[in-house]
């Protein structure tokens, strides 16, 4: 089974805070993708990356930044959290083609910014 | 106008019915289309995946696809409460920069005894 795991459940940071969050993946995957997800509005990508120190911008990269240094974790980076930053942050893994598309998800990280 | 879009619901049906969860994409979309369940609280998980124009069945999910009227949806038979969830619909889209997999923003579906 595929596992994608995420450094923290739960996070509560104050405004101007620099946040890291952390993901990992045991299933040797080219593609690690960070989401958020508000009521509403769905699951938009913030950064998705198809190789180590490989990343591309998704829909919403403003205010986020990613590092990928090696081919398992993918950390998404808030330089300077604001409040309009709280939501549900996932991270998914996918291997390559063809099933590119077929992307497994890691548990979530709900961030609370004050 | 939204790339792909769901009716938000709560779409409710008596336990063992068959419940029918719609889902409408734009020109843009490519050719791959999946659905995933998602639990109150939990993450998205993959349930089915279809490629091509028809039907596909797996267990009590049927996807299908009519690339014609742009449209997606999934049938669950014998719907149990355990399927109470938002299902969102995602597809392949193709941009200037490679794909993407866009997300509606789900239905949520209850199943009731």
């Amino acid at each position: 089974d595929v596992k994608v795991t995420q450094s923290s459940r739960y996070l509560v940071k104050r405004t101007g805070e620099k946040v890291f969050l952390e993901c990992v993946q045991d299933m040797d995957h080219e593609n690690m993708f960070w989401y958020r997800q508000d009521p509403g509005l769905g699951l938009r990508l913030i950064y998705f990356s198809y190789d180590v120190k490989m990343k591309e911008k998704g829909d919403i990269p403003e205010g986020y930044s990613v590092s990928r240094e090696k081919k398992e974790r993918f950390s998404l980076i808030l330089e300077s959290a604001s409040t309009n930053q709280t939501s549900m942050y996932l991270c998914a893994s996918s291997p390559d083609r063809p099933r590119y598309n077929e992307q497994f998800f890691g548990p979530g990280t709900r961030l609370t910014v004050l | 106008q939204k790339e792909v879009e769901q009716n938000s619901g709560p779409l409710s049906v008596p336990e063992g019915a068959i419940a029918s969860l719609n889902c409408t994409y734009s020109d843009r979309v490519s050719q791959s289309f999946f659905w995933y369940r998602q639990y109150s609280g939990k993450s998205p998980e993959l349930i089915m995946s279809i490629y091509s124009n028809g039907d596909k069945e797996d267990g009590r999910f049927t996807a299908q696809l009519n690339k014609a009227s742009q449209y997606v949806s999934l049938l669950i038979r014998d719907s149990q409460p355990s399927d109470s969830a938002t299902y969102l619909c995602a597809c392949l889209i193709l941009t200037g920069g490679g794909n993407k997999l866009t997300f509606g923003t789900g239905t949520q579906l209850k199943v009731e005894l």
